[in-house]
């Protein structure tokens, strides 16, 4: 069973740089597509880009290219995420899941940031 | 873009009841449209996907319909560990986009 473990929360400034995490275990097609989604306090799920572990290609959001750097380490199957200045409206949980098709099978526990 | 618009944004309906629950694109997706849910404090869960397949381990009452722009997720028998957020999520290869619908809270009374 694939299982996606992600960093633990952050508490940060504004303007601070922050990289969060994402490992993947025991993925039977280690070539998948892992993304990301924020969710903001009661809100909805936001769509933030995706990242090929084989070859790092990414697609990003509009609404988040510039914003965030999506990158990968495909030696130790890890994706991250990754701020240069964040921002208060930048806290949010932050959730990486496992593309199977053109949907999101396996999701990780959640990082929760907070810029305060 | 292509938008996402789920309907209602809550639903609240009583245990051993169907629910019925409304996913509308803005332009065809053909069948690329998921289903998740989201119980308090828990990451989502794919329930599923290709618009009308369940993913492994999801139980039979939940299913899903529809095709191009109109979806629709059934969830029959309501028990009351179904109380959660629904969204729908589509997929579209170009331009790429990925985008979730705002959700749907369903209540078990």
């Amino acid at each position: 069973e694939v299982r996606l473990a992600q960093s633990g929360a952050e508490m940060k400034k504004p303007g601070e740089s922050l990289t969060i995490s994402c490992q993947v275990f025991e993925d039977p097609f280690p070539n998948s597509w892992v993304g990301w989604v924020r969710q903001m306090p009661g809100k909805g799920l936001d769509w933030m880009g995706i990242i090929n572990p084989l070859d790092s290609d990414v697609r990003y959001s509009p609404s988040f290219e510039g914003q965030v750097t999506i990158s990968v380490d495909k030696s130790i199957k890890t994706a991250y995420l990754q701020w240069s200045r964040l921002q208060a409206s930048d806290s949010a949980i932050y959730y990486c899941a496992k593309m199977q098709f053109w949907e999101f099978d396996s999701w990780g526990q959640g990082t929760l940031v907070t810029v305060s | 873009d292509i938008l996402l618009t789920q309907s209602p944004a809550t639903l609240s309906v009583s245990p051993g009841e169907r629910a019925t629950l409304s996913c509308r694109a803005t332009q065809s997706v053909g069948s690329n449209l998921a289903w998740y849910q989201q119980k308090p404090g828990q990451a989502p869960r794919l329930l599923i996907y290709g618009a009308l397949t369940r993913a492994p381990g999801i139980p039979a009452r939940f299913s899903g319909s529809g095709s191009g722009t109109e979806f629709t997720l059934t969830i029959s028998s309501l028990q009351s560990e179904d109380s959660a957020v629904y969204y729908c999520q589509l997929y579209n290869n170009w331009p790429l986009s990925i985008t979730f619908g705002q959700g749907t809270r369903l209540e078990i009374k």
